[in-house]
């Protein structure tokens, strides 16, 4: 089983739609989560930090569930330049890897 | 710019032959890692160098890869006796600190096929 578990999607929306994503870890003693960005043939970037109490990003929100281990994203406002896949992210308490899931993929229509 | 670099970018090479791929860190950040992306997959940890500390090499997948990194900057990724499977995208990242700061900031990557 993978450390981080992300439905592919895609996930199709019309610009100005809400989306959510949500993403499950498995190892417990992860403590540090984030959300990255990776456009078509592109590499990753950063696009938030998540933390137990929730963090807001303008249109993008991020929140931690750490009694049922899963993160979610919020994207309010859909824009056509939002269309990538989103890869979450989680980081063990020991060790350096960040573990990624596969990522979910989306599309923002007109 | 001051980004990741990395080379080549791509690279066609026959099974069994050695490759090296090539990461410039962004300068001043002590935390480098390598990770490989195949087609549909996710992104896989390889290895991580923080300062002049021992390599976390847990990542790398067989005794065919291993990485160096001299004097703190540069880092090379070395695939022995290529086999198609290593057919991927190799990213290299780096951050200020590594640890629990987050930001990689990652290069563009080597896309390698093994024929």
């Amino acid at each position: 089983r993978k450390e981080v578990e992300q439905d592919p999607g895609p996930f199709n929306v019309p610009e100005g739609a809400t989306v959510a994503f949500n993403c499950t870890y498995s190892n417990s003693a992860s403590q540090s989560f984030f959300w990255y960005r990776q456009d078509c043939r592109k590499e990753p970037k950063l696009l938030m930090s998540v933390y137990s109490s929730g963090n807001e990003d303008g249109r993008f929100t991020a929140q931690l569930n750490r009694a049922s281990q899963y993160i979610s994203l919020l994207i309010r406002d859909s824009k056509l330049s939002d269309s990538a896949t989103y890869l979450c992210v989680a980081k063990a308490n020991s060790g350096y890897a960040l573990n990624f899931g596969k990522g979910t993929s989306l599309l923002v229509t007109p | 710019g001051a980004g990741v670099s990395q080379s080549p970018s791509n690279k066609v090479t026959e099974k069994g032959k050695d490759v090296e791929l090539r990461c410039d860190p962004i300068s001043g950040h002590t935390a480098l890692y390598w990770y490989r992306q195949s087609l549909g997959q996710g992104l896989e940890f390889l290895i991580y160098f923080q300062g002049n500390s021992a390599p976390d090499k847990s990542g790398l997948p067989s005794d065919r890869f291993s990485a160096e990194r001299t004097g703190g900057s540069v880092s090379t990724l070395t695939i022995q006796r290529t086999q198609q499977e290593d057919s991927a995208v190799y990213l290299c990242a780096s951050s200020l600190y590594g640890g629990d700061a987050g930001e990689l900031f990652f290069g563009e990557g080597s896309r390698l096929t093994v024929l």
